[in-house]
């Protein structure tokens, strides 16, 4: 079985300071990893993923994540945030065949001026 | 560029009324799924379509049925409502390259309240 674990329930931060939100992962097979972003009475925005190869992945709005097998994490990283990244993003992953999702609880990210 | 279109936005019922929520992928897209997203949780993988034909299956209650038809928009049906079903139902959709790379595109959502 796959489950997401999002420790963070809300991360309060500051315009312009770094940011980390945490995301570990279990399953007893290979999966990939996903990370989406859900702002107000919106649907899921992809934000980034990773598949393969290199560990550190770029996303979109300055994003990006690091895969960690031994950790069993993917924590999302932005050194520098904005007012308009507040929202929830939640962690997720994926078997192979990509025909279900599954997400973690999400972290709230505030960022205030 | 064309987005997921889900209809209704919103949607109130009573208890034990039935409810139909649709979902109209992005053109060309050939794989839709379906998530509940009850209030303040994550959202629950309820089925999938590919090709018209059912791909998998998870939490979805036996009072819920949903298919997808020959212009790939799929429908969620919904019975014997309970007040448990309020929540955000998202649908997603997916084309042929973007089931192999996880690119899985959401609507805004149809939030169904019952009361």
């Amino acid at each position: 079985a796959q489950s997401v674990t999002q420790l963070d329930s809300q991360v309060p931060v500051f315009e312009e300071a770094p940011v980390e939100l945490r995301c570990n992962y279990s399953s007893s097979v290979s999966v990939y990893l996903f990370w989406y972003v859900q702002y107000p009475n919106q649907g899921l925005q992809l934000l980034l993923k990773y598949l393969s190869g290199s560990t550190l992945v770029k996303g979109i709005n300055g994003f990006e994540a690091e895969f960690n097998k031994s950790q069993t994490s993917f924590h999302l990283r932005k050194p520098s945030v904005h007012i308009s990244d507040t929202a929830e993003y939640f962690c997720a992953v994926s078997l192979y065949n990509f025909n279900k999702f599954y997400f973690g609880s999400g972290t709230k990210l505030n960022v205030k001026p | 560029a064309a987005g997921v279109i889900q209809s209704p936005r919103h949607l109130i019922k009573e208890k034990r009324e039935t409810a139909t929520l649709k979902c109209y992928p992005i053109p060309r897209h050939d794989t839709v799924y379906w998530y509940q997203q009850g209030p303040g949780q994550d959202p629950q993988f309820l089925i999938s379509f590919y090709e018209k034909m059912q791909s998998d299956k998870g939490s979805i209650p036996d009072r819920f049925s949903a298919q997808q038809f020959s212009d790939y928009h799929s429908e969620l049906n919904m019975s014997s409502l309970e007040l448990g079903d309020s929540a955000l139902y998202f649908c997603a959709s997916s084309s042929r390259q973007g089931r192999l790379t996880g690119e899985l595109f959401f609507g805004e959502g149809s939030r169904l309240t019952v009361l």
